[in-house]
């Protein structure tokens, strides 16, 4: 059974940059079917897509984080990361990683909270 | 504010249907067959109800179901129960040159 988990800085001082890893467990990152999701829920708020990556390292991101975000993959250890930059009050969230196939994600990690404060 | 629009409320008694929809454009919702509905209960990570407009992944109940027209989708749960209560949000694949995913504001379905 496919398994992800989130892990990485809980706390993050503003203006610094977020960075968190994804562990895939029970499957390969590197299959050709999945691409591999970040998204973040802030608290009291709804989901927000940030960015997805191909096992190739083909990247996708959403338009209004483009300039922020940075993901990559690292097949060897069948993980794949997340980096936000100039981080500010407004990127605290629970912060999910995902599989995603045809922009639809079937498995979810339990999600890990990262609040942005000095 | 969200890409796409949902009613930020619903609610229906135990056994009657209840109705949700996802508004977007003729660039998501409307534009592509890739609509996800997604159930979410307080402290949980969200669980994928309906993925392709109104395919239903194995293990969710035939209760669910889910359709568009134009660029509106709509997820229907019928014979409601009480564990339905919680959070529905849907999602769209986006964008022609700049592929990506946007999610609606969420729904609370309350179950009376």
């Amino acid at each position: 059974q496919l398994q992800l988990q989130e892990s990485g800085p809980g706390l993050v001082k503003p203006s610094e940059t977020l960075s968190l890893t994804c562990t895939v467990s029970g499957g390969s990152i590197s299959s050709s079917s999945y691409h591999w999701a970040w998204i973040r829920q802030p608290p009291g708020k709804g989901l927000e897509w940030i960015g997805s990556i191909y096992y190739s390292g083909n990247t996708y991101y959403s338009p209004s984080l483009k300039s922020r975000v940075t993901i990559s993959v690292d097949t060897s250890k069948n993980q794949f990361s997340l980096k936000l930059s100039s981080v500010t009050a407004a990127d605290t969230a629970v912060y999910y990683c995902a599989r995603e196939q045809a922009s639809s994600s079937d498995s979810w990690g339990q999600g890990y909270l990262v609040t942005v404060s000095s | 504010q969200s890409a796409l629009t949902q009613p930020p409320s619903a609610s229906g008694s135990p056994g009657q249907s209840v109705t949700i929809s996802c508004t977007g454009t003729s660039s998501d919702v409307g534009g592509y067959n890739q609509v996800s509905w997604y159930q979410q209960h307080p402290g949980k990570a969200p669980k994928r109800m309906i993925y392709e407009v109104s395919k239903r992944p194995s293990g969710v109940p035939d209760r669910f179901s889910g359709s568009k027209s134009g660029n509106t989708a709509s997820l229907t749960v019928s014979g409601l129960q009480a564990e339905d209560e919680a959070d529905y949000y849907c999602s769209s694949h986006a964008g022609s040159n700049n592929a990506h995913v946007v999610f609606g504001g969420g729904t609370k379905l309350t179950v009376l």
